[in-house]
């Protein structure tokens, strides 16, 4: 296991509708990125939040926000969803910034969008 | 822009055979090199990687081959197993950018 949960594991929502993903990252574990993996495709980078700032972002919309809180835990989401954001959405949280060799994945949600 | 592109996109090795993936990246700034291996409902594990300093790294069966002329790397498998059979990406990173991942590879292992 690798100390990164996130809830829930599954997900079924309507369009238009906004969704909240939760993840709780390892104890110590000050930056945690989010990606996006959509069906038979590689996990594609959404953003990174390093000391509850965001600290990088990939080619995402606004409507893709994200929160970092001092007990290691994060939230994504996701406003006005479309029928596209159907994904497994992987937290990974790592020791510090820069550290990508200690980089540790949950098991993912998996959205529905209907 | 991919800029990590992997082959093949699905491969079938019988058990005890070498399974090899193989990776190509454009970013020159890329200094990190993962693999990693992912089983159905889970999140992606690292298995094993380079950074562009060595040709070769073994761990196990598993070795990685770097040329950083060719900006390929790949994935060797040796003496397969079915509980190998998963799906692997290869990823890069450079400073403190993010991880970039291929699209995949889903190898399955004949028994």
């Amino acid at each position: 296991e690798t100390g990164v949960t996130q809830s829930p594991t599954h997900l079924i929502k309507t369009r238009g509708q906004q969704v909240t993903l939760r993840c709780s990252s390892q104890s110590g574990h000050n930056t945690v990125s989010w990606y996006q993996q959509a069906l038979g495709q590689g996990p594609q980078f959404i953003f990174q939040y390093y000391r509850e700032e965001e600290n990088g972002r990939g080619n995402f919309p606004p409507r893709f926000s994200g929160l970092q809180f001092p007990n290691y835990s994060s939230e994504l989401n996701v406003n006005a969803l479309e029928l596209d954001d159907s994904a497994l959405y992987l937290c990974a949280s790592s020791l510090e910034l820069g550290r990508e060799e200690k980089l540790f994945f949950g098991s993912g949600t998996q959205l529905s969008v209907l | 822009q991919q800029q990590v592109k992997q082959s093949p996109q699905s491969l079938i090795v019988q058990k005890g055979g070498i399974s090899i993936i193989n990776c190509a990246y454009e970013n020159t700034a890329f200094d990190y090199f993962p693999w990693y291996q992912q089983f159905p409902g889970k999140g992606p594990a690292l298995l094993i990687a380079i950074r562009p300093d060595v040709s070769e790294k073994k761990e196990g069966r598993f070795t990685i081959s770097f040329n950083k002329s060719a900006k390929q790397f790949s994935l060797h498998i040796m003496d397969s197993q079915p509980g190998d059979s998963a799906t692997y990406f290869c990823a890069a990173s450079g400073g403190y950018s993010t991880l970039t991942f291929g699209k995949g590879t889903m190898l399955l292992v004949s028994p």
